[in-house]
Formats: structure tokens, sequence, C-alpha cells
């Protein structure tokens, strides 16, 4: 099956300090990748759209300078946390679409990464 | 479970019985639906799908109903096991392709 990677699945850091996250596909390729954020005891939350090879695009309310998003190649996208905070503390998961059919698809998702801000 | 404010439902179960979770969705537009698993500090596994122009569809130990009319999906687990405890999430997609997550729902399974 489809599967997608995360790193690093847990970190923590100081408050102002940058994080970055990288979300691979590992046995295919995904045009388009999805970043969640997920507070506990809450469901997730989209935050933006990552397009290889184009910019984000981000939902309402979420800060396009502070949560960065590359999308450099087919099977990887990143996301930094820019300047951190303890608000910025959640569970970030990110999901590859193996589609190229432009219909609806099953995502496949990351396990998560775990940041914690102190 | 339907969700109520920043709460996650609940259902207990005991083991072998039955669970049914229920999830409500807003969007008319949605024509494609997908029911994931969540354990503890990982990330969601899909469970089953289901296509608007079906109302109903089984997998292994699992069903999902979709009744359009009242815009409401529900997942069937049959004989339930230990393994089965975990938070359950709706999602939905809309032509654009976003994927909408539901509240989801902790279900707990009593030995």
């Amino acid at each position: 099956g489809a599967v997608v990677s995360q790193h690093p699945s847990r970190v923590i850091c100081k408050s102002g300090t940058s994080v970055k996250i990288e979300c691979r596909s590992l046995d295919f390729q995904a045009t388009t990748m999805f970043w969640y954020r997920q507070f506990p005891k809450q469901s997730l939350m989209l935050m933006a759209t990552s397009n290889e090879g184009s910019k984000a695009t981000y939902e309402q309310g979420v800060e396009k300078d502070k949560f960065l998003i590359n999308h450099a190649s087919l099977t990887l996208s990143t996301l930094t946390v820019t300047s951190a905070h303890p608000e910025d503390s959640s569970f970030y998961i990110c999901s590859a679409d193996p589609s190229t059919s432009g219909g609806p698809d099953e995502q496949f998702f990351g396990p998560g990464t775990r940041l914690t801000v102190l | 479970g339907e969700s109520v404010g920043l709460h996650l439902p609940t259902l207990s179960v005991q083991e072998g019985d039955n669970s049914i979770i229920n999830c409500a969705y807003s969007n008319s537009a949605s024509d494609y639906f997908i029911w994931y698993k969540q354990e503890s500090g990982k990330g969601p596994q899909f469970i089953i799908d289901i296509r608007s122009n079906m109302d109903k569809r089984q997998g292994q130990r699992v069903t999902v109903l979709l009744n359009k009319t009242v815009k409401h999906l529900s997942l069937q687990i049959a004989a339930t096991q230990p393994g089965d405890s975990a938070v359950y999430f709706c999602a939905e997609t809309t032509p654009g392709r976003q994927l909408t997550f539901g509240s989801g729902t902790q279900l707990t399974v009593l030995p």
C-alpha cells in the first residue's frame, strides 16, 4: 500500500526558533500534499494544500509567512514553522494524494509530528 | 456520536458487541466520504469509503451507511475487538477535493 512518512516524529524546541517537518511519499508520486494540524482531543484541521512546483494554498486563518510550505519534488513536501511559540505546539500531520485523475480520491496520511514549543 | 463543542463524543462497547458510530455532515455537495481510525499519537488510518451514488458499502467487519437526505453517515463495526479502540473520524470531500474531517468519536472497547 501507499506509505507516507514524516520526519521528525517528535520535536521539542525553544520559543522563537524555526522547525522544519518533512513529509515524504515513499512508493508513489504525489502532485498534491496536504498539511493538517490537530490539537488534543480535536479533529484534524486543514492548514494548507501543497502543490508540486507551485505555491501552496493556505486555509483561512493560517499565516503563510509563519507556516512555510515547500513542495520541491513529487515525493517531498516540507512545512517550516517559523519563530515558533508555545501556542504552535500541536500534532502536525501530512497526507499525500497519488491521484492524477482530478476526481475525489483517498489521501494517504503520514504518522504525524508532535511539536512542543517551550 | 455527534460533535458538541471541543469535547470528543465517546462510545463504550463490550468486546464482541457491534459498534455504531455516527457522523453528520453539512455540505450537500460532498460526493465522497471516508471513515478513518486514529490511534493515540498516530496518523489517521483509512477504514472504508463510500461515494455519494451509494447508500451502503461493506468491508471486513465494517459497514458504512450513507443517508444523503439527512446528511448522515454511520460506521458499523461487527464483533468489536480491543484493537478497535481508537478515535474514529468521518471525512468528506467536495468537488474541489479538500478533505473535511468531522469531530471524531472515541471508541473504547471494554473487556
